[in-house]
């Protein structure tokens, strides 16, 4: 089976870095995604990172170690609409297998 | 942008009712899947389908069942709705077999009295 681990919630302010950790467990892996999510929304791909390194894509970027089964997503210069819950997925036996999530609050 | 839809969006019924609820794409994307997610929660995957003809049991599909007769049809059904299938259904899209990139539709919002 497989089990993924990130924080429940984070708070900081507007301005502010932000980098969500997600450690996993999986038998099989292909790579690592991350999903938002607003209250009351449908989950929106974020990024993908199928090699180890980091992945920038404006504001966010995505971090993969393999060897150490392992990733974090960074949000840069926080907006009061990066307020969402982020979901790693590891994308295992093509299909996606995601975390309990973290809620990001971005206060003023 | 992805074009998938979902309806109802919110549905309120009584316990023992059979219900369907409906997953449609425009896309051509040959994967689809079905995810239940409680407010706040992980999403659980219910079933998937590779393409048409193609059904796969997830996590949860112990009570439900699905078809996929069609590329851009996916609907699901639910034979005797219980209390505990009260949760917020997600349909899903999926082009890529590498990224498995997921396009989300916006959801149905079931309660079960």
């Amino acid at each position: 089976g497989q089990s993924l681990e990130q924080p429940s919630e984070v708070t900081a302010v507007e301005g502010a870095i932000v980098q969500i950790n997600c450690t996993y467990q999986t038998s099989g892996f292909y790579g690592l995604s991350w999903y938002q999510q607003h209250d009351g929304g449908a989950p929106t791909f974020l990024s993908y990172n199928a090699l180890d390194g980091l992945e920038e894509t404006g504001r966010f970027s995505s971090f993969l170690s393999r060897s150490d089964s392992y990733g974090y997503l960074l949000l840069q210069e926080l907006q009061m609409k990066d307020s969402a819950s982020y979901f790693c997925a590891v994308n295992n036996d093509y299909k996606l297998s995601f975390g309990a999530g973290t809620t990001v609050t971005v206060r003023a | 942008e992805a074009d998938i839809y979902q309806t109802p969006r919110y549905l309120v019924i009584g316990t023992g009712k059979k219900i369907t609820l409906e997953c449609s794409q425009t896309m051509g994307h040959d994967k689809m899947y079905w995810y239940q997610q409680d407010p706040g929660m992980e999403l659980h995957l219910i079933h998937y389908s590779y393409g048409v003809n193609s059904t796969e049991k997830g996590d949860l599909s112990s009570e439900s069942t699905v078809s996929r007769i069609r590329t851009e049809h996916f609907p699901l059904t639910l034979e005797s709705a219980r209390p505990s299938h009260t949760s917020q259904y997600l349909c899903a899209s999926s082009e890529d077999f590498v990224t498995d990139t997921q396009y989300f539709g916006p959801g149905t919002r079931l309660t079960v009295l």
